[in-house]
């Protein structure tokens, strides 16, 4: 069964700090990965998705990495502003035929203006 | 492009009442799934679609919540009998169907509490 995990579970950083987000899961046969945003009792915004045959996509100050061999990827954040401030969930899709998402419990990021 | 749009956006109910929660996905978007997520914790796989076809279930999914989606559009899921412990977010997602690209675009979410 796949299980994320997601470290930290909170962080807290200056304004206009660079950031990085850590995501692993435990089986490697995945078909790709999302990373998302969920603001406080709203829904999830997609932000990246990796395929399993890339190593990183990048969005503006967003770039995720994804080292498929060692399960882990990774959510670096440019110059981090208080708008970033939101939960961020990594979620997998883990094939053999199922497109069912398996989520981490997220990290929360306050970023203090 | 409207988005995944899910009502009622906020639900109370008494336990032992039914609800029933409705999910309208993008326009086009031929996979529809359903989430639940309780405070703290990440959003859990319920169900999915691929257009009227129920093609997966998860275990969460007792024999109280079923799931539909007539002529492969909007989609219900009802819960009946409700417990306390079916208070959670009910979040719906949608997706164009292209293997390996296979972003899922959320909705805004249900809330529901059970008193």
């Amino acid at each position: 069964k796949q299980e994320v995990t997601q470290i930290p579970a909170a962080l807290s950083v200056p304004e206009g700090e660079n950031l990085v987000l850590n995501c692993s899961f435990t089986d490697s046969a995945i078909y790709n990965l999302q990373w998302f945003r969920q603001d406080p009792g709203k829904g999830l915004t997609s932000l990246l998705l990796i395929q399993s045959s890339q190593r990183e996509q990048t969005s503006g100050r967003l770039n995720a990495s994804l080292d498929k061999s060692s399960g882990r990827s990774t959510l670096y954040i440019a110059a981090s502003q208080p708008g970033d401030s939101a939960t961020y969930l990594c979620a997998v899709i883990s094939g053999a035929g199922s497109y069912q998402l398996t989520f981490g419990k997220g990290t929360k990021l306050s970023v203090i203006p | 492009d409207t988005g995944v749009s899910q009502n009622p956006r906020h639900k109370i109910t008494k336990r032992g009442q039914n609800v029933t929660f409705r999910c309208d996905p993008i326009s086009e978007h031929n996979r529809l799934y359903w989430y639940r997520q309780t405070l703290g914790q990440g959003p859990e796989f319920l169900t999915y679609f691929q257009n009227e076809a129920q093609l997966e279930k998860s275990r969460l999914l007792s024999d109280r919540f079923s799931a539909e989606r007539p002529k492969g559009s909007f989609s219900t899921l009802e819960i009946q009998r409700t417990e306390q412990g079916d208070s959670a977010m009910y979040l719906c997602a949608s997706s164009p169907g292209r293997p390996l690209k296979e972003t899922q675009y959320f909705g805004p979410g249900t809330r529901l509490l059970v008193l």
